[in-house]
């Protein structure tokens, strides 16, 4: 897999590869951060958090980075599989509560 | 976690006339919200919905054109009045528990206005 950069809107990785999706976020008083996982008519479904005080945090073939000084989080998919073909959302939050959402990217597993 | 559904999940109106969303989450909720998601983009908040106050709604957004309703801690509505072509979109919910920001969505509810 790639690393592709900030705000692209989409991702083409092989199957089995390493996919990495960027997102830099707005506010630097966010003190927590959340990716979503979308298919296609569905809702967004949580993946994993993280919060300020923390670098990198580990699941299930998913890590997820924060850089608090430049504002970017990404989102590393580890032995990416045909399900995870998706639009990604990362999503930043603050204060009472509410999230804001990124523009998210859009993966494509290629068989 | 949360198990949302709402109801209905799709809808064709007609212009002029209102729609109301319901949102049913499987146990008792701290906050509940109500997003829009235009077809390919993002989600953008349109309120919060707390049981027993008036709910907070956003920057661009007015309780006359979305009245929500929040009567308890499992339930919300979210009503789109006097609906025109650009209120097309989907329309999501979502629970927070707990004094944390993780939300579970509920489906959503793709809304066509002619």
């Amino acid at each position: 897999g790639e690393s592709v950069g900030l705000h692209l809107p989409t991702l083409s990785v092989q199957e089995g590869d390493n996919s990495i999706i960027n997102c830099a976020y707005s506010n630097s008083a966010s003190d927590y951060f959340i990716w979503y996982k979308q298919e296609s008519g569905k809702g967004p479904q949580f993946i994993i958090d993280i919060r300020s005080n923390m670098d990198k945090r580990q699941g299930q073939r998913v890590t997820v980075l924060l850089n608090k000084t430049v504002k970017h989080l990404s989102l590393q998919i580890a032995a990416t599989q045909p399900g995870d073909s998706a639009v990604y959302f990362c999503a930043e939050g603050w204060g009472a509560q509410k999230l804001v959402f990124g523009q998210g990217t859009r993966l494509t597993i290629n068989p | 976690s949360a198990v949302i559904s709402q109801k209905p999940s799709r809808d064709i109106c007609q212009r002029g006339t209102s729609l109301t969303i319901q949102c049913q989450v499987d146990s008792q909720v701290t906050m509940m919200f109500w997003y829009r998601q235009q077809p390919g983009q993002s989600l953008t908040l349109i309120a919060t919905a707390n049981q027993g106050s008036e709910a907070t709604y956003e920057s661009g957004f007015v309780i006359d054109k979305f009245p929500i309703s929040r009567p308890n801690l499992t339930f919300s509505t979210l009503t789109v009045s006097n609906m025109s072509p650009e209120d097309s979109s989907i329309y999501l919910c979502s629970a927070g528990k707990g004094g944390g920001y993780e939300q579970y969505f509920g489906p959503g509810t793709r809304l066509t206005v002619t």
